[in-house]
This record gives C-alpha cells, sequence and structure tokens, in this order.
C-alpha cells in the first residue's frame, strides 16, 4: 500500500519568513496530492490540493509543487503569519483506481515565531 | 450548519462495552469516509461509501469494527467489545463525485475514550 513520509516534523519560522513542508510517496500510481491543516482541537480543513497533471498550483500565500519523477510533493508558505501556525498533513490517493481513501504522512508542526 | 456533522462529539466507555457513532455528510455528497486519528498521528483511513455501497475497507478495519450507510445519507461506525488500543478520534468525511470534486471535507470528529 501507499506509504506517505512528512518532514520536518516541527517548524519554526520568524513572521513574514517562508516555510516549506516537503511529502514524498511511495506508489507511482498516486495521482491526487492534498494539504491540510488542523488547528488544535479542530477539523482537518483543505488548505490546497494538486493533480498529477500539473506541476505546481498557487492560491495567494499557499503553493504546492510535484515531481511525479521524484515522488515528492511540497508545500510553501510565503509571507507567515501567526494564523499560520497549525499542524499540516500531506496525503495521496488513486481517485477512481481503488485507493480513494487518503494516506496522510505524520504531520508538521508550523510555529510562527513574533 | 452544511457541513459534515458526527455525534456524540465525545464518548468514553469501560473496555468491552460496544459503541456506536453517527456522521452526517454534507448534503448530496455521495462519498463518506471514515478516519482514525490518535495524538501526534495524521488520520489514518478506516473505509468508504459510494452511496450504500462500502467499496474499500483498510486492513486497519478489524473485524470489531463495522460501519452501515443504509440509504445512502448518514452513517454509523460500530466498534464492538472496545479495547483500549480503540481510544482515538474518529474522524467522517464526504466529497462529491459527480463534479471535479474529489476533495474530502471532514467533520469535527467523536473523540473515545476506553478505560
Amino acid at each position: 500500500g501507499e506509504n506517505v513520509e512528512q518532514h520536518p516534523s516541527t517548524l519554526s519560522v520568524q513572521e513574514g519568513d517562508s516555510a516549506v513542508i516537503k511529502c514524498t510517496y511511495s506508489d507511482s500510481a498516486s495521482n491526487y496530492f492534498p494539504w491540510y491543516k488542523q488547528e488544535l482541537g479542530k477539523r482537518p480543513q483543505l488548505i490546497i490540493d494538486i493533480r498529477s497533471n500539473v506541476g505546481e498550483k498557487k492560491d495567494q500565500r499557499i503553493a504546492v509543487t510535484l515531481n511525479k519523477t521524484a515522488k515528492h510533493f511540497s508545500l510553501h508558505i510565503t509571507e507567515t503569519q501567526p494564523e499560520d501556525s497549525a499542524v499540516y498533513f500531506c496525503a495521496a490517493s488513486i481517485p477512481g483506481g481503488g485507493a480513494d481513501g487518503l494516506t496522510f504522512g505524520k504531520g508538521t508542526h508550523l510555529i510562527i515565531q513574533p | 450548519d452544511t457541513g459534515v456533522s458526527q455525534n456524540p462529539r465525545h464518548k468514553i466507555t469501560k473496555r468491552g462495552q460496544n459503541v456506536t457513532f453517527r456522521c452526517d455528510p454534507i448534503s448530496e455528497h455521495n462519498r463518506l469516509y471514515w478516519y482514525r486519528q490518535t495524538l501526534g498521528q495524521g488520520p489514518e483511513f478506516l473505509t468508504y461509501f459510494q452511496n450504500e455501497a462500502q467499496l474499500e475497507k483498510s486492513r486497519l478495519l478489524s473485524d470489531r469494527f463495522s460501519a452501515e450507510r443504509p440509504k445512502g445519507s448518514f452513517s454509523t461506525l460500530e466498534i464492538q467489545r472496545t479495547e483500549q488500543g480503540d481510544s482515538a478520534m474518529y474522524l467522517c468525511a464526504s466529497s462529491l463525485v459527480e463534479t471535479s470534486g474529489i476533495e474530502q471535507f471532514f467533520g469535527p470528529g467523536t473523540r473515545l475514550t476506553v478505560l
């Protein structure tokens, strides 16, 4: 089955700086890669996703890049703000390919230092 | 509230008891997923339904776990003979496949504590 590795487990950045979180996946058939943000005691919230037919997607301060050959994808947050502090999870799946359930990474605790 | 809802939000039970959780998906979403999340970990996929059909089950779903979605709307997850290792947050998510929407939207979860 799919295995998703996520790094780092904790990331501390100064407010206004950029943050990058990286994930690798094992199943080359995976073609859908969402990122979720989870604040303490709350539900995971989808912040951005990418499908394997594109290499990059951007939404305001958030961007995701995908390298299918290397089987890794990354989340980039620019101009970080205190409200970006949370745990971020990457995930992978094969929608319609018998593996629609998401396989998640272990999460990255992002801390924005004022 | 038009989001995914789950009940109860918290459940404390004694080892060996049976528990049942309910999930109400976003209206008209045809797919419903169950996940389990333990402290400090990402959610782990358990099972999912398309309408009333259960299409995929993780090997994490032991025979003590059963899920149903009889009318293709809400779903229930039952755990029989609970064990302390079942203590976790049980999350439900839904999606609408017919649009481009394979995005899964999560509910607030049911936190289970087995004493």
